[in-house]
């Protein structure tokens, strides 16, 4: 049984902090991992993918991945509360990507 | 281009009836995955397309829901004699191919399905 672990939340930050997403996982055959952005009422928008260890970042976004300790993590830096979302950790490496629960993040000004 | 398009967007039927939901996936997707989430649940997978193999159904609840996919392309999951646990969103989604690199999926805006 593949399993992908995030803890629910909420995780409060204030306005202009980094949030930190955190993602485990239990294949170690996974190959890629994602991590998409689901508003309330709306449908999951990917925000990053990465399938090599270390860091990738995309402008306020950055997604760090430890295939060794089998754990992935998206940072969110100057974090605004148009951030305010559900944040769900993918992985894949089969053909059927298994998904974590989310963890809602809230941005107060 | 164009997205995943989904219809219709809300649903509202009776229990017993059937219900069709239809996914027209991004084009030169030959993936196409069906998940249903429930209020405040996470994804429920419940089958994947890949080209012309035999579909993966080992996620659908029961035998009352299928689906098919028809020329590899659009995509109709059929839920039988609904029941109010039913009720939830219906997401598709449809990723180029599998394997890393290509296996990013993207979602279609889904179908709120309400059992009455």
């Amino acid at each position: 049984q593949k399993e992908v672990e995030q803890n629910s939340g909420p995780l409060s930050v204030p306005e202009g902090a980094i949030a930190s997403l955190n993602c485990t996982y239990s294949d170690r055959g996974s190959q890629s991992f994602f991590w998409y952005r689901q508003y309330s009422g709306k449908s999951p928008e990917l925000i990053m993918f990465i399938y090599s260890n270390g860091d990738k970042e995309d402008g306020r976004f950055t997604a760090q991945l430890n295939k060794a300790s089998q754990y992935v993590s998206l940072l969110i830096r100057d974090s605004q509360p148009s951030d305010s979302a559900t944040y769900l950790c993918a992985v894949g490496g089969s053909y059927i990507p298994t998904f974590g629960r989310g963890t809602s993040l809230i941005v107060h000004p | 281009g164009a997205g995943v398009s989904q219809s219709p967007s809300n649903k509202v039927t009776e229990k017993g009836k059937d219900v069709e939901l239809r996914c027209d996936p991004i084009s030169g997707h030959t993936a196409l995955y069906w998940y249903r989430q429930s209020l405040g649940q996470g994804l429920e997978f419940l089958i994947y397309f890949q080209g012309n193999s035999a579909p993966d159904k080992s996620g659908l609840p029961s035998d009352r829901f299928s689906a098919e996919r028809t020329g590899g392309s659009v995509s109709t999951l059929t839920i039988q004699r609904t029941q109010q646990e039913d009720s939830a969103v219906y997401l598709c989604a449809s990723s180029l191919d599998v394997g890393a690199g290509t296996d990013t999926q993207y979602f279609g805006p889904g179908t709120r399905l309400t059992v009455l």
